[in-house]
């Protein structure tokens, strides 16, 4: 079963740095989304794509944060200076359309620890 | 505003009991309502969902849930637990007033002991 790829597994950076994380969603999806979960706390929408470019975003979403599909298979999340805050797991999810019919795939996350 | 309530950190079970890990809602609009599981070091795996139609939905692994819509409530349920049921439950819903935006549970961790 296609699945959705995410890399790296876990990243390790200095506060203030940037860092991209790395998706490759389904290959038949159109729809593309991040989401971040805290240590111990609920799952957060960040943004949702479609057709190259942001179709909902969340309040958590600054302008720290950026997402590109810099080709036909990627799909990244970038955060721009990273704070201590922005430690957590992060989840790329791919579905095929937008609503209630289609279930989002997610990959296993990169865990993102900032020092 | 929209949510989703998870009231139990964690459930333990005996290998073979029947299992209910509780979700209720509040949202605006028709609800479509999800399970996803997440095993350790693992990303969220779509177990089933409710969308119309039959209340009870069943989905992978031998789950199903059941929407209530005077309780606002899509428990999850399995007959008889296994060992490798044990994981992280999350329940989402969306609707067309979240603009199809998952809203999340807090998550139970299911325990099952053999």
């Amino acid at each position: 079963e296609p699945e959705v790829t995410q890399t790296p597994s876990h990243q390790v950076t200095q506060m203030g740095q940037e860092v991209i994380l790395r998706c490759v969603p389904i290959s038949n999806h159109l729809y593309f989304y991040w989401y971040r979960q805290i240590l111990g706390q609920k799952v957060e929408f960040l943004v949702s794509f479609y057709n190259n470019e942001i179709s909902e975003k969340s309040e958590i979403f600054d302008d720290q944060f950026s997402v590109e599909r810099p080709d036909g298979s990627n799909f990244t999340l970038k955060i721009r200076s990273t704070k201590l805050e922005d430690s957590a797991m992060y989840f790329c999810a791919s579905s095929v359309g937008q609503g209630r019919n289609q279930p989002q795939h997610f990959g296993d996350g990169t865990r993102l620890s900032i020092l | 505003a929209q949510s989703v309530a998870q009231p139990e950190d964690q459930v333990n079970v005996a290998e073979g009991n029947p299992l209910t890990v509780k979700c209720t809602y509040s949202v605006s609009g028709n609800p479509y309502l999800f399970w996803y599981v997440q095993y350790p070091n693992r990303g969220l795996q779509f177990l089933l969902k409710y969308i119309t139609g039959d209340n009870l939905v069943k989905g992978s692994y031998g789950f199903e849930a059941e929407f209530n819509k005077s309780q606002t409530s899509f428990h999850l349920k399995k007959p008889s637990a296994l060992v490798s049921d044990s994981a992280l439950y999350f329940c989402a819903v969306m609707s067309m007033d979240s603009n199809y935006q998952l809203i999340w549970g807090a998550g139970t961790k299911l325990i099952i002991k053999p």
